[in-house]
């Protein structure tokens, strides 16, 4: 069963401060996925990272993955209070030799960013 | 460029009613997945539909089902309603399911009284 582990789970910070949050997973695979969630919204789609070494960055986010280590981060640069909001990584395990399970999420990172 | 559009939005059930909800995908997406929201269990994936078939199945027991019409647009049952199944329905659009990107409507929240 594949299991995708996000931490850490709340973060609270300054503007204007760097962090990265950390997305594991279990099993092999090569597609992952960031969303973004704000309160009784739906999910954006941030980032779609398809292969070893992937980066993508936009505006104050850049992610990245490595398959190997089964990592993905999302690191914000010198962050807004506009960032605040939920972030989720999701991995996709349908490829996996017949792998059944859709898009796995992990329980999101609920970010407040403080003036 | 119309996103995805789930419909009701809102929905208070009884506790043994049954319920369907709706999703239109992108125009010209072919892939429709559902998924559970709750507090408690996070996202959960509930079931994917590409051309009329479902391809994947989620762990959910089976008063939940769905499934997808020509025009692409989906729709999924849950029966014989339990208080847990309260959550936020959320349906994701793909144009295929190969690395493409989805995209997630807004919801429907179901309210089990």
């Amino acid at each position: 069963e594949l299991k995708v582990e996000q931490n850490p789970l709340f973060l609270s910070m300054q503007e204007g401060k760097n962090y990265t949050i950390y997305c594991n997973y279990s099993t092999t695979s090569d597609r992952l996925y960031w969303y973004r969630q704000d309160p009784g919204k739906s999910l954006e789609s941030l980032f779609v990272l398809l292969s070893n070494g992937a980066v993508k960055q936009e505006g104050r986010l850049m992610a990245s993955l490595d398959t190997k280590a089964r990592l993905s981060t999302l690191h914000i640069t010198a962050a807004v209070h506009d960032l605040s909001a939920t972030y989720f990584c999701a991995v996709d395990s349908s490829a996996l030799r017949g792998g059944a399970d859709g898009l796995t999420f992990g329980k999101g990172t609920h970010l407040i960013i403080q003036p | 460029k119309a996103g995805v559009t789930q419909t009701p939005r809102y929905l208070i059930k009884t506790r043994g009613q049954q319920v369907t909800l709706s999703c239109s995908p992108i125009s010209g997406h072919r892939s429709v997945s559902w998924y559970q929201q709750t507090p408690g269990q996070g996202l959960q994936f509930l079931f994917e539909y590409f051309s009329e078939t479902q391809r994947n199945k989620g762990n959910f027991p089976g008063r939940f089902s769905g499934r997808q019409f020509s025009n692409s647009r989906s729709e999924m049952n849950v029966s014989t309603l339990e208080l847990g199944d309260s959550a936020l329905y959320l349906c994701a659009s793909s144009f295929d399911r190969d690395g493409t990107e989805a995209f997630f409507g807004q919801g429907t929240r179901l309210t089990v009284v």
